[in-house]
């Protein structure tokens, strides 16, 4: 799976919105995006994924950049809840008949400033 | 739909003890995959089931081992723990494009 770059850590504060980037430089054409969050002591949890247009869903939106080279999370309003590591992943479509893995970074822990 | 579930939550084992690990995924997923999560690797893709039969696996030792039943609850086992096999132990059961995953059983090897 192509490698992804994230920052290590983000701060927002409160009912502002936070754009979390992800670079994927070597995104192949048939690389999907992933986007997951994982909060404290609990297992990763599914936020959006995306191919390439623009994906909104009632957690959040993915914005991804015309040449597909990167890609943003957008938390439109934070809230103490969101407070999370969040990991941006790439899983190639044709990868193994229906069977991938997900291959996790380091991922972006941000923390939210009540 | 109930989540997925995963027993025990929490375990002590000492070092060359074996141990079973267990997950019931989301009424209807017949995909069950597990990982491991460590401080200095983070979490690492471990194998993959789906119908009963393993169709991926990850780059782990032959001490980590899984199985699938026919109603796709999944079992994993590690024989003859040792200390790094401390860990946070997650499955996910997938549907399409969306893995879900349960809260993981810490398993702590002393």
């Amino acid at each position: 799976d192509a490698k992804t770059t994230q920052p290590n850590s983000m701060e927002s504060n409160e009912e502002e919105p936070v754009h979390l980037p992800c670079n994927h430089s070597t995104i192949s054409g048939t690389d999907y995006i992933h986007w997951y969050r994982q909060l404290p002591s609990q297992g990763p949890e599914y936020v959006i994924h995306g191919l390439t247009s623009n994906v909104n869903n009632r957690m959040a939106s993915l914005a991804i950049a015309e040449d597909r080279k990167s890609s943003t999370l957008i938390l439109h309003r934070a809230t103490l809840r969101d407070a999370a590591v969040y990991y941006c992943i790439l899983r190639d479509l044709y990868s193994g008949a229906g069977s991938y893995q997900l291959t996790f970074g380091k991922g972006t822990k941000l923390s939210v400033i009540p | 739909k109930a989540g997925v579930t995963q027993t025990p939550r929490y375990l002590i084992k000492t070092r060359g003890q074996q141990v079973t690990l267990s997950c019931s995924p989301i009424s209807g997923h017949r995909s069950v995959s597990w990982y491991q999560q460590t401080p200095g690797q983070g979490l690492q893709f471990l194998f993959e089931y789906f119908s009963e039969t393993q169709r991926n696996k990850g780059n782990f030792p032959g001490r980590f081992s899984g199985r699938q039943f026919s109603n796709s609850r999944s079992e994993m086992n590690v024989s003859t723990l040792e200390l790094g096999d401390s860990a946070l132990y997650l499955c996910a059961s997938k549907a399409q494009e969306t893995q879900y995953f349960g809260p993981g059983t810490r398993l702590l090897v002393l």
